[in-house]
């Protein structure tokens, strides 16, 4: 089935290690984005990427990381998680050339991430 | 940071009931807006993206509207069903980034 893969669902991670959440899309959009969903504050944009080899900040991008080596997989890394990185993520995808983006999102199922 | 803002935060409705909410958005450096459908323990489902002042989106009993110079827009529902429970989420674009989403709102249809 076509859309959008994340991997694991859920986590529950110590503080000061290191997590990586995959995300993998097969509908060869150019543009894939992480969010971070928290009680009462909506969806917030950690960082995106427009297309292969680049990648930009987002609203919130302190303590991750992200690299887009292909179209299809955009990895979200926390290099050392700590308590405040305790949300649901949600990896997204569209078909858009960066210069305008009216095109909707895909979003995948999400990451229940619980840092302790 | 824009500021979207979606109102009222949480509704509650009777099956039958017509409701409607509202998006504000900055009315400078607009692209589009985007409405978001989002049941619980599902991803958002993209519903309509606006992108002419003026517009006006239909999808079944759900519609939008979109004024741009004011910054706002409303999504509407004709005759709420159960399977309408949803949090709705718009977003807005400047065409230079990603989106940026409101903060929902929360509607609960009573059977």
């Amino acid at each position: 089935i076509a859309g959008i893969t994340q991997a694991p669902t859920s986590q529950i991670l110590a503080a000061g290690r290191r997590m990586t959440l995959r995300c993998t899309q097969d509908m060869r959009h150019n543009a894939m984005y992480w969010y971070r969903q928290d009680l009462g504050l909506g969806l917030r944009l950690i960082h995106y990427s427009n297309t292969a080899g680049t990648t930009g900040k987002g609203e919130v991008p302190d303590g991750y990381s992200v690299s887009r080596a292909n179209t299809d997989d955009f990895p979200l890394t926390l290099a050392s998680a700590v308590p405040s990185q305790t949300s649901v993520y949600f990896c997204a995808s569209s078909d858009s050339t960066g210069r305008g983006n009216n095109e909707k999102l895909f979003f995948g199922s999400g990451t229940q991430l619980s840092v302790l | 940071i824009l500021n979207v803002e979606q109102s009222p935060q949480s509704l509650h409705v009777q099956e039958g009931d017509s409701t409607n909410f509202t998006c504000s958005f900055p009315s400078s450096n607009f692209y589009a807006l985007h409405w978001y459908r989002w049941e619980t323990a599902k991803s958002p489902e993209a519903l309509f993206v606006m992108t002419l002042n003026g517009d006006e989106k239909k999808k079944g009993r759900i519609s939008a509207t979109l004024n741009t110079k004011e910054g706002y827009s409303y999504l509407y529902i004709k005759g709420s069903q159960p399977e309408d429970s949803a949090t709705y989420l718009c977003a807005f674009d400047t065409g230079r980034r990603a989106l940026t989403f409101g903060s929902g709102t929360r509607l609960q249809v009573q059977p």
